[in-house]
């Protein structure tokens, strides 16, 4: 049984640089959801894929965030331009379209921008 | 629009003690809500849903909370606190039973500290 698998765990930058981070949710699942979490608070909603449609963008943070799913599975998280602000944990959550909004966690993604 | 308010950002309770976390929830039509676990450095996982069933919901790890729509609440309790129990906790709720566009809407979380 494998869950949702976020890579890379733990990412250093320098200000200014891109990163990439990524997603593969649960085979079955068709939704999957992008969430930020700063230290002391609760997880932030980002953006959300519907299969490979994204149906919900409008909470990215900046223009510097933007997300993919290009073939309804795997998901990238990409962050231009770095900023110390965009420290925090990325997280990736999958579920099924129309479930009672149960959704599976990944373990996350730690950015810190030097 | 939906919202969740947890009351306490720490508590803490001795070992064998009564856990009671506490959350209030806002929304405009029934909601559903949800609990969540997480450990340091861990993803979150969930501890118990209400999705309009029975009321009273029973969870994972000995948890259970109670939903009470005169009081816009869903308590999360443990009879007897666990070292293990030590964590963050959070709530959240889920309004669009068919498909909301925002998923979960969290609560600023509850750091539970298990005094031996």
């Amino acid at each position: 049984d494998t869950g949702v698998s976020q890579n890379p765990r733990h990412k250093i930058t320098k200000r200014g640089q891109n990163v990439t981070f990524r997603c593969d949710p649960i085979s079955e699942h068709n939704r999957l959801y992008w969430y930020r979490q700063t230290l002391g608070q609760g997880p932030e909603f980002l953006t959300y894929f519907q299969n490979e449609a994204q149906l919900e963008k409008s909470r990215l943070l900046s223009d510097r965030f933007s997300a993919e799913r290009p073939k309804g599975s795997f998901s990238t998280l990409e962050i231009q331009r770095t900023e110390q602000g965009d420290s925090a944990m990325y997280l990736c959550a999958s579920s099924l379209a129309g479930d009672t909004g149960e959704l599976f966690f990944g373990e996350g993604s730690r950015l810190t921008v030097l | 629009a939906q919202s969740v308010t947890q009351l306490g950002s720490h508590v803490s309770v001795s070992e064998g003690a009564l856990v009671l976390l506490r959350c209030n929830y806002s929304s405009s039509v029934p909601p559903y809500l949800f609990w969540y676990v997480q450990y340091p450095n861990q993803g979150l996982q969930l501890l118990l849903k209400y999705t309009s069933a029975a009321t009273l919901v029973k969870g994972i790890n000995g948890f259970e909370a109670e939903f009470k729509k005169s009081e816009t609440s869903f308590h999360l309790t443990k009879p007897s606190a666990h070292m293990s129990d030590a964590a963050e906790y959070f709530c959240a709720v889920y309004m669009n039973a068919g498909g909301g566009a925002d998923g979960l809407t969290f609560g600023k979380g509850t750091h539970l500290i298990i005094q031996p």
